[in-house]
């Protein structure tokens, strides 16, 4: 009964390779998000999709593309993979409001080789 | 976020009081939020402010709020080895969806 569920936990692949993370959320929620953890433990926002909509889109290299089938699941994609996006990555989600809580998934911990 | 910031380290004895502080950028309408990440596991929501309160109590956990020195306190009661963890402060805007966080405290309770 995990709320926002994210595969894989764990990632270790060579750079220049392309991966997907994928997060699901079962709380019924119309807003998804991606957030970047560096190794200093900084957060920061990477995308948000309301409804299937892309809402944020931060200052991302394209190389990271965010894909939304619908508004239970927010995949992200990374194409040529470097060194410096050696990260965790976390999905949140929450409700269609502006004033609502994010509730976040358990990370997927990417390390590139 | 260069918008929020918190003290880095705190090491408390167990059953003492914890306070964890951070500074914010001001607006009339903001949401502040207190988040717990343990080691190796996701960030899990604590509790929360609306910048029209000053105080929330939830149990062991006390939030207080100085808006005019802009500052955000978490204080723990009774700490305990399991609240060890990187607590991190974060603000958002009333009709935003995006959260900017501190850098994040790390939180070591010796016995």
């Amino acid at each position: 009964d995990t709320a926002v569920s994210q595969t894989p936990k764990y990632l270790v692949t060579q750079m220049g390779n392309d991966k997907s993370i994928k997060c699901e959320q079962n709380l019924g929620h119309d807003t998804m998000y991606w957030y970047k953890q560096d190794s200093k433990k900084f957060l920061k926002i990477m995308f948000s999709y309301n409804n299937k909509e892309l809402i944020i889109n931060e200052t991302v290299p394209n190389r990271f593309s965010p894909k939304s089938p619908d508004k239970a699941h927010l995949n992200l994609h990374i194409n040529s993979l470097e060194l410096g996006d050696s990260a965790v990555y976390f999905c949140a989600s929450s409700q269609d409001s502006r004033r609502d809580t994010q509730y976040f998934g358990p990370g997927t911990r990417l390390t590139v080789l | 976020g260069e918008d929020v910031e918190q003290s880095l380290f705190l090491s408390v004895r167990e059953g003492d009081s914890s306070v964890i502080n951070c500074t914010y950028t001001d607006s009339s309408s903001t949401y502040l939020y207190w988040y717990k990440q343990e080691p190796g596991a996701g960030l899990q929501l604590l509790t929360y402010i609306f910048s029209n309160m000053d105080m929330k109590q939830d149990q062991r956990l006390t939030v207080l709020l100085n808006k005019k020195d802009k500052h955000l306190s978490l204080r723990i009661a009774d700490t305990q080895t399991g609240d060890s963890a990187i607590y991190f402060c974060a603000e958002r805007y009333l009709n935003d969806y995006k959260l900017s966080f501190g850098a994040g405290t790390t939180v070591t309770v010796r016995a």
